[in-house]
């Protein structure tokens, strides 16, 4: 059974670099895609980007220039980058395997608010 | 970006009714669409992919149709724990994902 857990800062600065982990179990990170989307009440689902096969990426252009998705592949963990946070990325942000266009299954989520 | 519509935003029904959620999209996306539920404070669960394919462990009583702009999601028999937030997404190759705002779905 796959299982993913997402961690990191629950509070960012603003101009700051939102930076989160996700970690996989049950699967290896070097197979399938793995995507990050996040939710807030404004805007609601948003997917943000994938990484496919350790180096592959895909982002959504409306954060493209801002966002970096990676792997570790010898802790099986992907990691999201999301430079000169705003308000704006305030959100609940998700890992989820993203494989064969089916987005399952979906981290717990993890609350990011960026504030000082 | 594609623009998914879903209607109602919200609805209130009773056990054992059929519900029906609707999606459109702003281009034809084929049967790039999956649905999915989330309650508060759990992860989203998938609940029908391209369209009209039941994930493995969802009850029978969810099944999707449509293609091309127009897609529904059917619970035939509603039942308590099906109260939820759903959201349908599209997966059309070479652009970005996106989702509809969301159907909330109450028991009455």
């Amino acid at each position: 059974q796959v299982q993913l857990q997402e961690s990191g800062p629950g509070l960012v600065k603003p101009s700051e670099t939102l930076s989160l982990t996700c970690t996989v179990s049950g699967d290896s990170v070097s197979h399938n895609h793995w995507s990050w989307i996040r939710q807030s009440p404004e805007k609601g689902l948003t997917w943000i980007g994938y990484i496919y096969k350790t180096g592959t990426t895909k982002y959504n252009p409306s954060l493209e220039s801002r966002v970096t998705i990676s792997v570790d592949t010898s802790k099986n963990q992907l990691s999201l980058k999301l430079t000169s946070a705003t308000a704006a990325d305030t959100a609940v942000y998700y890992c989820v395997k993203s494989s064969r266009s089916r987005f399952d299954p979906w981290g717990q989520g993890t609350l990011v608010t960026v504030s000082s | 970006d594609i623009q998914m519509t879903q209607s109602p935003s919200s609805l209130s029904a009773s056990v054992r009714d059929r519900v029906t959620i609707t999606c459109r999209a702003s281009q034809s996306i084929n049967t790039y669409l999956n649905w999915y539920q989330h309650k508060p404070g759990k992860a989203p669960n998938l609940l029908i992919y391209g369209a009209a394919n039941v994930q493995s462990g969802v009850p029978s009583r969810f099944s999707g149709s449509g293609s091309g702009t127009d897609f529904t999601l059917t619970i035939s028999s509603l039942q308590l724990e099906d109260c939820a937030t759903y959201y349908c997404q599209q997966t059309y190759t070479g652009t970005p994902y996106t989702f509809g705002q969301g159907t909330t779905l109450e028991i009455k």
